[in-house]
């Protein structure tokens, strides 16, 4: 059984940092894409960054390019997403998802929750 | 650009059926969606993955009531007798090269 649990969340100020994490589990972590999704309260799902099962390529939203960063730890079938200068509209459950064969998600974690404050 | 469009809500009385449709951007009707389902206060959850030509393929657990189709740039999600925890928002989702798209969701209320 497939299994993400994000972690790292919490409240952080404006401009600061913070690093998320995702355990996978139940499957070849280096064999699926790997993506971060983000709701901000009370709005829709909003696509942040994935990396390639092999690793060798990322992707970012054009709202996060420069400030997140999306990396992984395979010996540890981790997901992670550095978050730096953050801002107010950065504030969401930040959810981890996994790819099927091509792009679709066919699993999710159960979502980590981020503040940022002014 | 890739777009994914959906009507903000729908509902339909308890038992019936209900249809919800996800509109790709022009120029893109050969391209796959997956369809998913966030309950109240809870995280997303993975329905089906359908293709251009209407085949899917659903997620472990999924009820036969929900079955896909489409037709051109549209794809369909189809739940029969509604039940009150079918009460939910259903995004569609597609991607292509260096992107993951969402359309907006559209929230159905089962009356």
């Amino acid at each position: 059984e497939v299994q993400l649990l994000e972690s790292g969340g919490g409240l952080v100020q404006r401009g600061g940092s913070l690093r998320l994490s995702c355990a996978a589990s139940g499957f070849t972590f280096n064999s699926y894409g790997m993506n971060w999704v983000r709701q901000a309260p009370g709005k829709g799902l909003e696509w942040v960054s994935r990396m390639s099962g092999r690793g060798d390529r990322t992707d970012y939203a054009d709202s996060v390019k420069g400030r997140l960063t999306v990396s992984r730890d395979t010996s540890k079938n981790t997901l992670y997403l550095q978050m730096s200068s953050l801002r107010g509209e950065d504030t969401a459950v930040y959810y981890c998802a996994k790819e099927g064969e091509d792009g679709y998600f066919d699993s999710w974690g159960q979502g980590t929750l981020v503040t940022v404050s002014s | 650009q890739l777009v994914l469009t959906q009507s903000p809500s729908a509902s339909a009385s308890l038992g019936t059926s209900v249809k919800l449709t996800c509109t790709l951007s022009s120029g893109h009707y050969n391209y796959a969606i997956a369809w998913h389902q966030q309950q109240p206060e809870k995280g997303p959850r993975y329905l089906m993955k359908l293709t251009s030509d209407g085949t899917h393929s659903k997620g472990d657990g999924i009820p036969d009531r929900f079955s896909g189709s489409s037709s051109g740039t549209e794809r369909y999600l189809t739940i029969s007798s509604l039940q009150s925890e079918d009460e939910a928002d259903y995004y569609c989702q597609t991607w292509g090269t260096g992107t993951r798209v969402f359309g907006g969701g559209t929230k159905l209320t089962v009356l």
